[in-house]
């Protein structure tokens, strides 16, 4: 089975535009889930999506917003980019029926804000 | 809110030593406890996790963990470390009653030296 995967791998961008990422999920799974990773405040969660709806949110300005399509393909788009911005952003699948069901992470977007 | 302390930052290590890499929650209600690794420039990968019975836990590459509900702890531990498991360690919780949201710990970077 192919893993999660993220495209693209590496992004510059500068203050002000915006940005989309996308995630590609294990097949079968229906729950997309999103993450920043940045050295100063670690890894923290954005949202996630479970067949087309948005079913958690975290502590992120408006800015940020995603959207799950039918074939369970995410993405994750960021307007008027700050230099905060800056960090590897990571989604990660799971089958989304149950709190017990493993998140396997893809290998995350790299995105700089100049 | 939930959170996760990861008491050391950084453990150097000699190859062939055995190491712990701590981790505590914070929560009064039952929660699911997992451990990721993270290679350099690399998504992260799910070590073990804990969802219920056993309080010890085994997992890939020679790796365990134990739980301990009344210290709140989930420390992880390796008999005899390799070279190849340089890399940086998450603790990571999650509440029963959540789906596709785990709280992360800031991170141990593990550093085994010849």
């Amino acid at each position: 089975k192919a893993g999660v995967t993220q495209t693209p791998r590496y992004l510059i961008k500068t203050r002000g535009q915006q940005v989309t990422l996308s995630c590609s999920p294990i097949s079968g799974h229906r729950s997309v889930s999103w993450y920043q990773q940045t050295p100063g405040q670690g890894l923290q969660f954005l949202f996630e999506y479970f067949s087309e709806t948005q079913r958690n949110k975290g502590n992120f300005p408006g800015r940020f917003s995603g959207r799950q399509f039918s074939n369970s393909r995410s993405e994750m788009n960021v307007s008027t980019l700050e230099l905060g911005d800056s960090a590897l952003y990571l989604c990660a699948s799971s089958g989304g029926l149950a709190g017990t069901d493993t998140q396997y992470f893809g290998p995350g977007t790299r995105l700089t804000v100049l | 809110a939930q959170s996760v302390t990861q008491l050391d930052s950084q453990v150097p290590v000699f190859e062939e030593a055995p190491v712990e890499l701590r981790c505590n929650y914070s929560s009064s209600v039952s929660v699911y406890l997992f451990w990721y690794v993270q290679y350099p420039n690399q998504g992260l990968q799910l070590l073990l996790k804990y969802l219920s019975g056993s309080t010890l836990v085994k997992g890939i590459n020679g790796f365990e963990a134990e739980f301990n509900k009344s210290q709140t702890s989930f420390h992880l531990r390796k008999p005899s470390v390799h070279i190849s498991d340089t890399a940086e360690y998450f603790c990571a919780v999650s509440d029963r009653g959540s789906q596709g949201n785990l709280i992360f710990g800031k991170g141990t970077k593990l550093s085994v030296k010849p």
